[in-house]
């Protein structure tokens, strides 16, 4: 089955910096890569998504980029921000009856 | 609109002791998944249902069973709670998975159920 590897497992970036993630899967039927943001508490909620037929897609400060042929693909965040703080996961599923499969997630510290 | 909610939101129970946690949709979704959240290890998925009377393993699925009777609500019991079950755990549920582009696509989750076994 599918196997997510997400590095690093924690990450502190000045205000400002950016911020990047990155994420191996191994599975190449994957072809949705969508990445989670969860704060203390709270569930996780979908801040970025891709899919296999394009390389790249920006939302504001996030961007995910995805290479198909080394199977990773990386979160970027720009510009970053206190409320930027918060545990990230990335997951990776192909389009049949297959569930996301999550990797362990990234403890973000933006320190002011 | 609800979405997706979990009962109950917090349990304390004791070891050997049953329970149940249900997941309730109104979305009309097909698709309904079990995840449990342990520091450190992300979310693994303990079952799922791909619709009303289907079930099927994930990746964590021993000292748990569930049930999906409605197409609304999954079920998931413990029938002798353990320590290692004390988790967060969270219902998802996702329309058609299987249609790229789709809003369906999109993977709601409840709010989480905290559970300690003592």
């Amino acid at each position: 089955g599918e196997n997510v590897e997400q590095h690093p497992s924690t990450l502190s970036v000045q205000e400002g910096d950016s911020a990047v993630i990155k994420c191996t899967y191994s599975d190449s039927a994957s072809n949705y890569f969508p990445w989670y943001k969860q704060e203390l508490g709270k569930r996780p909620q979908l801040i970025i998504d891709i899919r296999s037929n394009v390389g790249e897609k920006k939302d504001q400060r996030i961007a995910v980029t995805l290479n198909k042929t080394a199977k990773h693909f990386s979160l970027h965040i720009t510009e970053t921000q206190p409320e930027d703080s918060a545990v990230y996961f990335c997951a990776a599923s192909s389009t049949g009856n297959t569930p996301l499969v999550f990797g362990k997630g990234t403890r973000l510290s933006v320190i002011a | 609109n609800a979405g997706v909610t979990q009962t109950p939101k917090f349990r304390v129970l004791k070891t050997g002791q049953s329970m149940t946690l249900l997941c309730a949709q109104d979305m009309n979704h097909e698709y309904m998944y079990w995840y449990r959240q342990d520091p450190g290890m992300g979310l693994r998925l303990i079952h799922y249902s791909v619709g009303e009377g289907t079930t099927a393993k994930g990746e964590v699925p021993d000292g748990y069973n569930v049930s999906r009777l409605k197409k609304q609500n999954f079920l998931l019991g413990l029938e002798s709670a353990a320590p290692s079950q004390t988790s967060v755990y969270f219902c998802a549920s996702i329309g058609y998975p299987g249609r790229p582009g789709r809003a369906g696509n999109t993977i709601y989750f409840g709010e989480g159920s905290w559970l300690t076994v003592v």
